[in-house]
């Protein structure tokens, strides 16, 4: 299993401007990723963040709007810039090892205004 | 693509009851099958996990199966408790970094 922790939990930004969102595991993990969980709706994945290379996006989803770094095997950001009120969602990482269980953390609630 | 669909959307129940959530997806070839509880403000909690190659899992009250070939997995919760109220979400893991694609959910309410 692995405890993760993202920071900050919720916060309320202008549009315009950017936040950074960050996921720390306790634990070396193989994949991490980061999904989106818009209000009322089930959780999409934005991208999977890969160890010392650029994240891989899905479809919908930029790198200009979302970067995404991965500088260990423990540690990760996502960014959302330029926001607007339609980013207001959750956004969770997750990580796994292969075909065993992906654990999420708690989730960062964001509002934008 | 993969896509899931979850039915119900929506499930109210009395206490003691046993129920049966469902779960559906397009592209059979999916590394595995997790099943996700949600509650209201909170996180993810893994219940079940079942690999491509399992017919089943178990833990506790719950069981859930998978058929590959129909694309079809049921998660069956045996004696329905208030506790147990909350949001399930079946995810099917695919691609080389087996990442997971999410139905949309069924919302479960287990009335004492």
């Amino acid at each position: 299993s692995a405890v993760i922790s993202q920071k900050p939990s919720r916060d309320i930004c202008q549009r315009g401007t950017s936040l950074t969102i960050q996921c720390q595991v306790d634990s070396q993990v193989t994949m991490m990723f980061w999904y989106r969980q818009q209000p009322g709706q089930s959780l999409t994945l934005i991208a999977t963040a890969n160890q010392g290379s650029e994240a891989t996006y899905e479809s919908g989803f930029v790198i200009d709007k979302f970067p995404i770094s991965r500088p260990n095997l423990t540690f990760s950001t996502l960014t959302v810039s330029n926001m607007s009120p339609e980013d207001s969602s959750i956004y969770l990482c997750s990580v796994g090892w292969g075909e065993e269980t992906q654990y999420f953390g708690p989730g960062t609630r964001l509002l934008v205004l | 693509k993969q896509e899931v669909t979850q039915i119900p959307a929506a499930l109210s129940v009395p206490e003691g009851e046993n129920l049966v959530l469902n779960c559906s997806f397009t592209d059979s070839a999916i590394y595995n099958l997790q099943w996700f509880r949600q509650d209201p403000g909170k996180g993810l909690t893994s219940l079940l996990l079942i690999q491509s190659s399992q017919r089943e899992q178990t833990s506790g009250r719950l069981n859930a199966s998978l058929d590959k070939s129909s694309g079809r997995s049921t998660l069956y919760i045996a004696a329905s408790q208030p506790g147990d109220s909350a949001t399930y979400l079946c995810a099917a893991g695919s691609g080389s970094a087996r990442q997971l694609t999410f139905g949309s959910g069924t919302q479960l309410t287990v009335l004492p």
